[in-house]
């Protein structure tokens, strides 16, 4: 029968405290990735995004930042707060044999007030 | 208001029946897409359209149909064949098939007993 994972990597931080979410991806081709941020029970939510030819790029609070080499994103959090716990996935796009995007499994990140 | 939206939010099934999770978007978007949730995984894709009247398998389509009759709509049926169909459905829509953010739905939580 199909496998489920029920336990996501959890990242704990303080209110007030920055965030850093990793990800790794999966095709060195990709050339377009995105955070997105899902609440319970929702749909997930653009964050911000990165195009291949950056390494960095800052939002409202939150900064993406690219290591091609590695194949390693990562979104940072500033002074993160108790509306900021969610799940947290990354998404890679890539153009190969058409576009296919491809969802990581996941982050829960929790604030404690 | 633009935006995409799924209904019913909730949905139960006896086994054996067919049901139909309905996708609207209003964003004039060309692509839509339809992903499946299981607790702590990331986001599976079962259909996809890039424009109307053509879709595409995703990576888990097995026991799954989809329509693209009209651009606004973009209909899953999750029939009996469908070895495992109680889940968190997502629906989606993008400008275009390609590097682009996509829009999610609220979602469907199908339970079948």
């Amino acid at each position: 029968g199909e496998s489920v994972g029920l336990h996501l990597p959890t990242l704990s931080v303080q209110e007030g405290d920055n965030s850093i979410i990793n990800c790794a991806y999966s095709n060195s081709a990709s050339d377009y990735f995105i955070w997105y941020k899902q609440e319970s029970g929702k749909g997930p939510q653009f964050i911000i995004d990165i195009r291949s030819n950056m390494d960095k790029r800052q939002g409202q609070r939150v900064t993406v930042l690219l290591n091609k080499t590695v194949k390693h994103l990562s979104l940072q959090i500033a002074a993160t707060q108790p509306g900021d716990s969610a799940v947290y996935f990354c998404a890679e796009i890539s153009n190969t044999g058409g576009f296919k995007t491809i969802f990581g499994a996941g982050t829960r990140l929790f604030v404690k007030a | 208001d633009g935006g995409i939206t799924q209904s019913p939010k909730y949905l139960f099934r006896k086994e054996g029946q067919n049901v139909t999770l309905s996708c609207e978007q209003n964003l004039n978007h060309d692509a839509m897409y339809w992903y499946r949730q299981d607790p702590g995984q990331g986001l599976r894709l079962i259909y996809y359209s890039q424009i109307v009247n053509d879709f595409q398998k995703g990576d888990i389509a097995e026991g799954y149909s989809v329509s693209r009759e009209k651009k606004e709509s973009f209909p899953l049926t999750v029939t009996s064949a469908q070895k495992n169909p109680t889940a968190f459905y997502l629906c989606a829509s993008s400008i275009r098939s390609g590097p682009y953010e996509q829009y999610f739905g609220p979602g469907t939580r199908l339970t079948v007993t």
